[in-house]
């Protein structure tokens, strides 16, 4: 079956640690994006990339970075520069940019 | 950018009560969605609209395109424990390379 899958469903963060959450999906669809949710928040876009090896910034990206070198894959690092990290971070990918989204399970990340 | 207003922000309603929500938009919209999260998971699309004053149906559930193409509606019908969650409106205008994202409707149902 075709879908998106997130890993670590969760993930625990030192201090000054960089770490990765991992998107991928087979549904061949060439725009792929990172939301970030907080507790009783909507969802705010980090993230979005419409083709491989292009990504654009959304409203919230200071200190996040992405990937984007397979069209399966979009990776997110959260850097140490995001002081306040802890949320549930959401990938999506849509068949083209602007179109209906089709979300993975997410990722709770914790700060230890 | 732009902005959507959704409403309400929480519900509580009794089992078997229908419900009602929507979408309010700054700017013309030509896309509107409807999505529902249930706890520690991603969204799932619920409806999707794509033309003024369409009325689409899912079940339990249908949606409107507003006529004025700046809001949308969602109700539910006869609403079970299942029916509980967040649910958010999304919706794109005609030069928008992503979408938009309401704030959410937190729906609780009391037995």
């Amino acid at each position: 079956d075709g879908g998106i899958t997130q890993s670590p469903k969760y993930l625990f963060r030192k201090e000054g640690q960089n770490v990765t959450l991992s998107c991928e999906q087979n549904l061949n669809h060439d725009a792929m994006y990172w939301y970030r949710q907080d507790p009783g928040q909507g969802l705010r876009l980090i993230y979005y990339s419409q083709i491989v090896n292009d990504f654009q910034k959304g409203d919230i990206a200071e200190g996040y970075s992405v990937s984007r070198e397979k069209k399966e894959s979009f990776p997110l690092t959260v850097t140490s520069a995001q002081k306040n990290p802890t949320a549930f971070y959401l990938c999506a990918s849509s068949k083209g940019a602007g179109e209906k989204l089709f979300f993975g399970s997410g990722t709770q990340l914790s700060v230890l | 950018g732009q902005q959507l207003n959704q409403s309400p922000q929480s519900m509580f309603i009794q089992e078997g009560e229908d419900v009602s929500m929507n979408c309010t938009s700054s700017s013309i919209f030509n896309t509107w969605l409807w999505y529902k999260q249930d706890p520690g998971e991603g969204p799932v699309l619920l409806i999707a609209l794509y033309k003024a004053g369409e009325l689409t149906s899912n079940g339990r559930l249908t949606a409107q395109f507003g006529i004025t193409r700046k809001d949308s509606f969602l109700n539910i019908s006869a609403s079970i424990p299942s029916d509980v969650g967040i649910y958010f409106c999304a919706g794109r205008s005609g030069s928008a390379r992503q979408l938009t994202f309401g704030s959410g409707t937190q729906l609780t149902v009391l037995p």
